[in-house]
């Protein structure tokens, strides 16, 4: 079936703009997450999706980072006056269930200029 | 907070030769998951320990999770130049009803045929 979807698969934006990254996790699962990697480095966690609520978002670096899952299905991370900063590849994974395997989609290189 | 430390940081081997990567955490995990990311690509799950002192084999890879749930190894027997990408190792935080992963910084496998 099909896997992890995420859009756009590159993004680059002027420092200060806005931008939203978008993922559609694999049909029927209920945990979202969202994490960044930064070049050489793993994966760091940003926020946990259980259906529609954000169970756990201790890893938004900031008040400009915001994500949202309205329906409990797709997920639209948002940030606000990007920083050059914020250069990175935004993962996001689904599991059916918030202890189970996490599947990765493809990421999404963002470059603030 | 919660930190995973792997080593080493990049293993350059010989087709044919042996290969191990560590992990540590620094506090006691309720599982750990081992992911493989090729250059370009994302993390692809390869396996979770949950049980203390458990091993667990995948043809030429074997996984051990430490009695203490602290540490994990990934052994790979005579590797192949399939076997190159980053290998990160993630311990699951399962309290406070969170399934976030903590990732290490990854050992990069480069194999030389």
């Amino acid at each position: 079936g099909a896997g992890v979807s995420q859009t756009p698969s590159n993004k680059v934006t002027e420092k200060g703009k806005y931008v939203e990254l978008r993922c559609d996790p694999i049909s029927g699962h209920t945990a979202l997450y969202w994490y960044r990697q930064s070049l050489g480095q793993g994966p760091e966690f940003l926020i946990y999706f259980q259906g529609t609520g954000a169970a756990d978002d201790s890893g938004l670096p900031n008040d400009r980072f915001f994500a949202v899952r309205p329906e409990g299905s797709v997920s639209t991370l948002k940030i606000q006056r990007t920083e050059r900063g914020d250069s990175a590849v935004y993962l996001c994974a689904s599991s059916d269930g918030w202890g189970d395997t996490q599947y990765f989609g493809p990421g999404t290189r963002l470059t603030v200029l | 907070g919660q930190q995973v430390m792997q080593i080493p940081q990049y293993q350059h081997v010989q087709e044919g030769e042996d290969f191990t990567t560590y992990c540590n955490s620094s506090t006691t995990l309720s599982n750990i998951q081992w992911y493989k990311q090729r250059p370009g690509g994302h993390p692809v799950f390869l396996i979770q320990l949950v049980k203390s002192g458990e091993v667990k084999k995948q043809k030429r890879l074997t996984f051990q999770f430490g009695e203490a749930k602290k540490n994990s190894s990934l052994h790979i027997t005579a590797t192949q130049t399939t076997d190159v990408g980053t290998y990160f190792c993630a311990g699951q935080d399962r309290s406070g009803n969170t399934g976030k992963l903590i990732f290490g910084q990854g050992t990069t496998l480069q194999v030389k045929p």
